[in-house]
């Protein structure tokens, strides 16, 4: 059974930094693209990064470009939120996601973490 | 960045109606269109991807259509357990983009 665990949210203040772990498990980890995508409180879903499979493709979203970091290791079947300089607007639940394709060309999240709370706030 | 616009952005629907929710992008994304559910404090799940591909496990009155910048969800007779928030969600280019959200609820 394919099962995603985030952990490391918390209460930080603005201008501090945080780091995410999502592990994996009930699925050969290293076959796959994922994502980490939040949800403000009330509000919808933003995608924020992705990391392909060996980790040397990388994409953020503007808002968080340059003061986020993601990665993953595969050995310990974990992806990873490095988050810096934390802004009041950066307040979610983050989601680490699994993504599914047929491979060049469609792709979706498939599989998604329970999500870990992070709350900026001085 | 494409922006993802669903309307309505609230829906009030009775048990056993038939509910649709569009979706329309502000350019084409051809069918790179994929449409996920979420109750209340849940994390997300697909429905549908390309368009119109029903995921594995997903019911069968839920059906998607579209393609260019329109799309639809409909669920043909609506049961207790849709009722819940849905998103549409480009993946033609990066980022990947949500709808605001449609919030399908008890009439």
């Amino acid at each position: 059974q394919v099962h995603l665990v985030e952990s490391g949210g918390g209460l930080v203040k603005p201008g501090g930094s945080l780091r995410l772990s999502c592990e994996a498990s009930g699925f050969p980890f290293s076959d796959y693209y994922m994502s980490w995508i939040r949800q403000a409180p009330g509000k919808g879903l933003e995608w924020i990064s992705d990391i392909s499979i060996s980790g040397t493709s990388i994409n953020y979203a503007d808002s968080v470009r340059g003061r986020f970091i993601i990665s993953r290791d595969n050995a310990k079947n974990s992806l990873f939120l490095q988050m810096n300089s934390l802004r009041d607007e950066d307040t979610a639940v983050y989601f680490c996601a699994r993504e599914a394709a047929v491979p060049g060309t469609y792709n979706w999240f498939d599989a998604w973490g329970q999500g870990a709370l992070v709350t900026v706030s001085s | 960045e494409i922006e993802m616009t669903q309307s309505p952005s609230s829906l009030s629907a009775s048990v056993g109606d038939r509910v649709t929710i569009t979706c329309r992008a502000s350019q084409s994304v051809g069918t790179y269109l994929n449409w996920y559910q979420q109750k209340a404090r849940k994390a997300p799940q697909v429905l549908i991807y390309a368009a119109s591909s029903l995921e594995s496990g997903v019911p069968s009155r839920f059906t998607a259509s579209g393609s260019g910048t329109d799309f639809t969800l409909t669920i043909i007779s609506l049961q207790p357990d849709d009722f819940a928030t849905y998103y549409c969600q480009q993946t033609y280019t990066t980022p990947p983009t949500f709808g605001q959200g449609t919030r399908l609820d008890v009439k």
